[in-house]
């Protein structure tokens, strides 16, 4: 298995700019999330998911938009870059025991 | 108010002793889970350690154990025996409710420094 991929590892933007990061498990796990860290702060959840065609906004969903067409696939959209959003972000996936697996994280700047 | 708060930003302990990581939480609802992940400097989240709020008995994975007090809402971890390779942040998490399985809040840390 590979776990949760993330993609891609790192990437600048320009201010207005849109684009979207990429997660997958394979893992088959029902439950997915988004969370960002930012400079010296715990993760903070950004949107998730309980399953295929079900997302629900976490503590800071502004400027993002997800979906969840497929069990392992739950791209992050970023609608038009600002430089408040650079960040760590963390995709994660889980079942309903207590560990939630992470990828390896995407580090965005946004300039 | 902030659903987990740790309140020391770093931390310093000599090798192969017992550290003592703070972390409380704020909640109402009756079922919870307090987890604690290391994250070293290579930025991966590595899970440690699950208390449920319906537990008895303190988790306990090898060297860490968390102290869980319900009425102070405390779930302080503990590393015995202090290694080099666990220095890192380390972070405290609460996930609420019996059905928001991946709805997790996360304190600030607390980075943790071993000294040889």
């Amino acid at each position: 298995n590979a776990g949760v991929t993330q993609t891609p590892k790192f990437q600048v933007l320009k201010t207005g700019q849109s684009m979207t990061l990429q997660c997958a498990q394979d893992m088959n796990h029902e439950y997915m999330s988004w969370y960002r860290q930012d400079p010296g702060m715990g993760l903070r959840l950004i949107h998730y998911s309980v399953g295929a065609g079900i997302t629900d906004q976490g503590e800071v969903p502004n400027g993002y938009n997800v979906s969840r067409s497929t069990t392992e696939d739950f791209p992050l959209r970023l609608l038009s870059a600002a430089p408040s959003q650079t960040s760590v972000y963390f995709c994660a996936s889980g079942t309903q025991g207590p560990e939630q697996y992470f990828g390896p994280g995407t580090r965005l700047t946004v300039t | 108010a902030q659903k987990i708060t740790q309140t020391q930003p770093g931390m310093f302990v000599q090798e192969k002793e017992a550290v003592t990581l703070d972390c409380t939480y704020d909640t109402s609802d009756p079922s919870y889970g307090l987890f604690w992940y290391k994250q070293p400097s290579s930025g991966e989240m590595i899970f440690l350690i699950y208390q449920g709020s319906y537990d008895q008995q303190n988790a306990t994975e090898g060297r860490y154990s968390l102290n869980f007090q319900k009425a102070r809402k405390s779930a302080n971890l503990v590393i015995s025996a202090s290694q080099l390779g666990d220095s890192a942040m380390y972070f405290c998490a609460m996930r609420e409710g019996s059905g928001n399985f991946n709805k997790f809040y996360f304190g600030s840390g607390t980075k943790l420094n071993v000294k040889p």
